[in-house]
């Protein structure tokens, strides 16, 4: 079975370039998160959907950050402008619709280089 | 007060050693816990649920301390293929679905 998949993989550009990430979750799980994982932070919640609707945005750094999910089965997570200082391995995780469960599927990352 | 702290470690220890990791969490609410291990450039995987009675998965041991507020993990009989960074895991609130991860144990098995 496919877990989830994120793409690019890796991701390296210019300071004020616009980055796109994007997810697909595993099929028939409906939440899916976006983390950022840094050293000196750890890995902090960005944003997170329950039913392609946007539950709590709170963790997005600042209006530079967007995301979308305008599918079950498909999410992306936009920086424009970026900076170097968003530089990250980016996570997109998956929870499937059982009461309870907390177990959350990440994808391989996308590891982001802002020069 | 951070929601999760943890020891970064790193904890360097022998194969065959038996090694602990403790985490503390702020919120007395919390109801349920959980360990992710992560590989080095890897993506995060549960390891183990923590229950209030404690759970047992092989050479591993998770146990919660309600009083103290803090969580366990315990390894037995250490391999190499254990090292990795270990994460303890709290849901953010009661009731959602998100979860606060520490900033994670590191653990080197040595041969």
């Amino acid at each position: 079975d496919a877990g989830v998949i994120q793409s690019p993989r890796h991701e390296v550009t210019e300071m004020g370039q616009e980055v796109t990430l994007r997810c697909k979750p595993i099929s028939g799980h409906n939440s899916l998160f976006w983390y950022r994982q840094t050293m000196m932070r750890g890995l902090e919640l960005l944003i997170y959907f329950n039913n392609n609707v946007p539950i709590d945005d709170s963790g997005m750094p600042e209006d530079r950050f967007s995301a979308k999910m305008p599918n079950a089965s498909f999410s992306t997570l936009k920086i424009q402008p970026s900076e170097p200082r968003d530089s990250a391995v980016y996570f997109c995780a998956s929870t499937p619709p059982l009461a309870g469960l907390h177990e959350q599927f990440f994808g391989p990352g996308t590891r982001l280089t802002v020069l | 007060r951070k929601e999760v702290e943890q020891d970064p470690g790193p904890f360097n220890v022998p194969e065959g050693a038996t090694v602990a990791f403790n985490c503390t969490y702020s919120n007395s609410a919390s109801q349920s816990f959980f360990w992710y291990r992560q590989d080095c450039r890897k993506e995060p995987k549960l390891l183990m649920s923590v229950y209030s009675s404690g759970n047992e998965d092989g050479r591993f041991t998770a146990q919660l301390n309600r009083a103290s507020q803090y969580i366990s993990l315990l390894i037995r009989d250490s391999k190499l293929s254990d090292s990795a960074t270990y994460l303890c895991v709290v849901p953010l609130d009661t009731g959602r679905r998100a979860l606060t991860f520490g900033s994670g144990t590191r653990l080197q098995v040595q041969p």
